[in-house]
């Protein structure tokens, strides 16, 4: 089955500087790769998602990128807040019948002021 | 996006008993999903359900300890079945966004089990 790692797992960037997080997958036959931002004692909320037929996405200070070749994909995050500081989730779905999610281990992100 | 709400919010229970984990989404959905998500950890797919057919689980879950229920296209339940307390984790569930071509999930915002 689909495998996702993610690195790293802890992340610590002054505030304004860019940060990333890198994800692997296994499957080849995934297609659609989400990246979820899970604050202390919250749900995780999607906050970007790409899929394989699309190599680059961006909102804002938000950017995934996705290389299928390597079957690797990445987050972004420009101009560094505070309020940045969560732990993120990159995820893999497999994309053959319902669209389940495979997780990354998770990173956290800290924005030092 | 769907509204999703669970009961409890959160429980603490003694070993050996069942907890029920009720999941209410405010529009109808095909697929529900429970995740579970241990201290500090990622989340984890335990079983996706579909309405009118049994849950489809991964590997490492049985219908036994985690038995679920789907009777409409709105609501669903997980039983944690004989606790134990490696069973203290986060459950949740999520939702497909609707829509045609839509591969974007929701969480709703989890049920906290202790178990003792």
């Amino acid at each position: 089955g689909e495998n996702v790692e993610q690195h790293p797992s802890t992340l610590s960037v002054q505030e304004g500087d860019s940060a990333v997080i890198k994800c692997t997958y296994s499957d080849s036959a995934s297609n659609y790769f989400p990246w979820y931002k899970q604050e202390l004692g919250k749900r995780p909320q999607l906050i970007i998602d790409i899929r394989s037929n699309v190599g680059e996405k961006k909102d804002q200070r938000i950017a995934v990128t996705l290389n299928k070749t390597a079957k690797h994909f990445s987050l972004h995050i420009t101009e560094t807040q505070p309020e940045d500081s969560a732990v993120y989730f990159c995820a893999a779905s497999p994309g053959q019948g319902a669209q389940k999610l495979v997780f990354g281990q998770g990173t956290r992100l800290t924005i030092n002021p | 996006s769907a509204v999703i709400s669970q009961k409890p919010s959160r429980d603490i229970c003694q070993r050996g008993t069942s907890l029920t984990i009720q999941c209410q989404v405010d529009s109808q959905v095909t697929m529900m999903f429970w995740y579970r998500q241990q201290p500090g950890q990622s989340l984890t797919l335990i079983a996706t359900a579909n309405q009118g057919s049994e849950a489809t689980y991964e590997s490492g879950f049985v219908i036994d300890k985690f038995p679920i229920s789907r009777p409409n296209l709105t609501f669903s339940t997980l039983t944690v079945s004989n606790m134990s307390p490696e069973d203290s984790s986060i459950y949740l569930c999520s939702v497909e966004a609707t829509g045609t071509g839509s591969f974007e999930q929701y969480f709703g915002p989890g049920t906290r089990l202790t178990v003792t």
